[in-house]
C-alpha cells in the first residue's frame, strides 16, 4: 500500500520558533509538493521539488522554506513561525510522468502557532 | 493563483440522488483531476481526464471536460450518505504555464457536498 507520511497530525507552537514539518513517501516518487489549505482559499502550493536538492517556489513561498536531501522526504521549514501560519499543511507526491500526474497526499498536519 | 473554481460551494442533496459538481479553470492543462477530502484528512485521487480526453468514467463517477470553455464536471450517481465530503477539482498545466516556475498541481477551493440519508 503506497504511502505519504506526515510526522505529525496535530502541532502546536509558540510565535518565533522554527518548525519542521516532515514528509516521507515510499513510492520512490520524482515530485513532491507542500500546500496549505485554509478555509475559504483551497489548497495553495508553498514548494515543489522534482529531484533530490531541487526546489522551486510556488504560489506562497515567503515565510517558508524547504529541504530535499533524500528522494523520499521533503521537508517544510518555517523559520520564525506566525500566528498567520496557522494552517493545515499537505504534503503531497506524485511520479515524473507528464501522462499520468496523480498526487497522493498524507494526512496532513494541523499547525497551531500561539 | 488559484486555477481551478468549483461550483457550487456546498451541496446538500438526498441519498439515491445525484450529485454534479463543475470546475472552470483558466490556462492550458495536460490533464485535470479530481479529488476527495473527508473532514480533517488529506485528500484521495478520484480520477484523472487527460486533455484529449472529453468523457471519463470510473464505477459511480462520470467526468467531463470541455477544453473550450476550460470547464469540467464530476457526476457521481446514485449518492450515499459515505459520499459526503469535500471535492476538489485539480488542473495539470504544462512546466511554466502556472507562472514563478512552478510546476504541480493547481487546486480549486472545493465543493463541499453533504448526502442525507
Amino acid at each position: 500500500d503506497v504511502k505519504v507520511t506526515q510526522s505529525s497530525r496535530y502541532l502546536v507552537k509558540r510565535t518565533g520558533e522554527k518548525v519542521f514539518l516532515e514528509c516521507v513517501q515510499d513510492m520512490d516518487h520524482e515530485n513532491m509538493f507542500w500546500y496549505r489549505q485554509d478555509p475559504g482559499l483551497g489548497l495553495r502550493l508553498i514548494y515543489f521539488s522534482y529531484d533530490v536538492k531541487m526546489k522551486e517556489k510556488g504560489d506562497i513561498p515567503e515565510g517558508y522554506s524547504v529541504s530535499r536531501e533524500k528522494k523520499e522526504r521533503f521537508s517544510l521549514i518555517l523559520e520564525s513561525a506566525s500566528t498567520n501560519q496557522t494552517s493545515m499543511y499537505l504534503c503531497a507526491s506524485s511520479p515524473h510522468n507528464k501522462g499520468n500526474t496523480e498526487a497522493f497526499f498524507g494526512q496532513g498536519t494541523r499547525l497551531t502557532v500561539v | 493563483s488559484q486555477q481551478g473554481e468549483e461550483d457550487p460551494q456546498a451541496l446538500s442533496i438526498q441519498e439515491g440522488e445525484n450529485a454534479t459538481m463543475n470546475c472552470s479553470y483558466k490556462t492550458s492543462i495536460n490533464n485535470l483531476q479530481w479529488y476527495r477530502q473527508n473532514s480533517g484528512r488529506g485528500l484521495v485521487h478520484l480520477i484523472l481526464i487527460r486533455s484529449n480526453e472529453r468523457e471519463k468514467h470510473s464505477g459511480r463517477l462520470r467526468v467531463t471536460l470541455d477544453t473550450s470553455k476550460k470547464s469540467s464536471s464530476l457526476l457521481i450517481t446514485a449518492s450515499r450518505a459515505a459520499d459526503t465530503a469535500s471535492y476538489f477539482c485539480a488542473t495539470d498545466a504544462p512546466f511554466g504555464v502556472r507562472g514563478g516556475g512552478a510546476d504541480g498541481l493547481t487546486f480549486g477551493k472545493g465543493t463541499h457536498l453533504i448526502i442525507q440519508p
